[in-house]
């Protein structure tokens, strides 16, 4: 499969644990990354590899992967986490790279 | 600091070529591989093309092979895309990127600011 694809749309409450996941049979082999996006600016990566954190991003944001499955977990989420969050991986032959459709998350 | 400014985008017609630019400073710039990244107004981001550390190695997605050919030159510290037989579709927000790895690889550590590319007649 050469597609990686995620909920439109998520809502968690302030200050409650939210799960934004992406699926691709790719995923079998590689993880997936994970970018934030706020309107009007340039994605923000925000996990990569295993479970990897670029310096400045807060430790409420952790990846986990199982299976056909990846997944951006936020820990107590805060206002400013508002925004899309695109997935992303390389696609099963290796030689393509793959974005998720984005899912738009809302803290209530 | 890390940084990538592009430019080139225009409007042009259908049919037509363009060739972006982006100028990266702070890093390294051989020590990467690159990515164009693009993103239609108000949705999606899609991966266009990536270029191996060494220019050796390139990739495309299906929708834009054949018609458009990335490029480097790492005297100047800078990175291309050569767009030709424009479509409609191609129309887009295209982000120039850096890639976390010498070769393929999907992570993206940093982003340019992104040049508007509009496709019209």
């Amino acid at each position: 499969s050469s597609e990686l694809t995620q909920d439109p749309a998520v809502s968690v409450a302030l200050g409650q644990t939210v799960r934004i996941t992406c699926q691709g049979d790719s995923l079998r082999s590689y993880y997936a990354s994970w970018y934030q996006q706020n309107p009007g600016l340039a994605p923000v990566l925000v996990i990569y590899g295993k479970n990897n954190r670029p310096s400045g991003i807060p430790d409420r944001f952790s990846g986990s992967s199982s299976g056909n499955t990846a997944s951006l977990t936020i820990t107590g989420a805060q206002a400013e986490d508002e925004a899309d969050y695109y997935c992303n991986s390389r696609d099963s032959s290796g030689n393509h790279v793959l974005f998720g459709g984005g899912t738009k998350l809302t803290v209530l | 600091e890390v940084q990538l400014v592009e430019s080139g985008g225009v409007v042009v017609q259908p049919g037509g070529s363009l060739r972006l630019s982006c100028a990266a400073s702070g890093f390294t710039f051989d020590d990467h591989a690159m990515h164009w990244v693009r993103q239609t107004p108000g949705k999606g981001l899609e991966w266009v093309s990536l270029i191996s550390w060494d220019g050796g190695s390139t990739y495309y997605a299906d929708s834009v092979k054949g018609r458009f050919t990335i490029s480097r030159d790492n005297s100047e510290n800078s990175l291309y895309l050569q767009m030709n037989s424009l479509r409609a579709e191609d129309t887009a927000l295209y982000y120039c990127a850096r890639s976390l790895h010498l070769g393929i690889g999907h992570s993206i550590d940093y982003w340019g600011q992104g040049t508007l590319v509009t496709v019209s007649s």
